[in-house]
């Protein structure tokens, strides 16, 4: 069975800081997907970022970049220039090849102006 | 635009009663799932769906049914409430037609609180 690990229940960063979330999943598969999503206080859960397992360049969106360590099954979240819009719950997801998920127990991300 | 809703956004029953939750998206997309949203626990897997007339359990079903009669639609049903499954509950889609189609979208969530 796939297990996602988010070992930070809480995090803060101040604003136009750069904050690190981490993830860590454990999996005998060799092709899957990883995702982070965002779920501020309404609620609704937005996607943040994915990677590809079999692609070794970390991906990017704008100030959202991953550490992709296939080896060591970790998928860390970067933030870059942290905005008061980034509050929300991070989840760390693993997709495997049956498009099943499995989520993380979530980061509650505070930004501090 | 494409999008998937879910409703009622809240709702109170009490223990003992039958509720469904519906779920409808307009992407045609192949692939929905159901999840639970407990604190502590992420988002846990109730069933899902690959296609009209395809339905299986996920890690936490015990309790729940669902059933797929079209592409757009995948009710949830609680078939004796129970005050453990007071949570939130999310219905995701995605469209299984291979990468990179394989992200799920969520809908808003319904809050269901069973007395």
């Amino acid at each position: 069975a796939q297990t996602v690990t988010q070992s930070q229940p809480e995090m803060s960063v101040q604003e136009a800081e750069t904050v690190t979330l981490s993830c860590t999943y454990d999996t005998s598969e060799s092709n899957y997907y990883l995702f982070w999503y965002k779920q501020p206080p309404s609620r609704q859960m937005i996607l943040v970022i994915r990677q590809e397992a079999y692609k070794q360049q970390n991906a990017t969106e704008n100030r959202f970049s991953v550490n992709f360590q296939k080896a060591a099954k970790s998928f860390s979240l970067k933030i870059s220039d942290s905005q008061l819009g980034d509050t929300a719950m991070y989840f760390c997801a693993f997709m495997n090849t049956g498009n099943q998920f499995y989520f993380g127990t979530g980061t509650s991300l505070t930004v501090i102006p | 635009d494409a999008e998937i809703t879910q409703s009622p956004r809240h709702k109170i029953t009490e223990t003992g009663r039958q509720v469904t939750l519906a779920c409808h998206q307009t992407w045609n997309h192949n692939n929905m799932f159901w999840y639970r949203q407990d604190l502590g626990h992420g988002l846990r897997l109730i069933h899902y769906s690959y296609g009209v007339q395809d339905t299986n359990k996920g890690e936490v079903s015990d309790g729940y049914s669902v059933s797929r009669s079209n592409t757009e639609d995948l009710p949830l049903t609680l078939e004796s409430a129970a005050s453990s499954q007071t949570s939130v509950y999310f219905c995701a889609s995605s469209d299984g037609r291979g990468d990179p189609q394989e992200t799920q979208y969520f809908g808003p969530g319904t809050r269901l609180l069973v007395l």
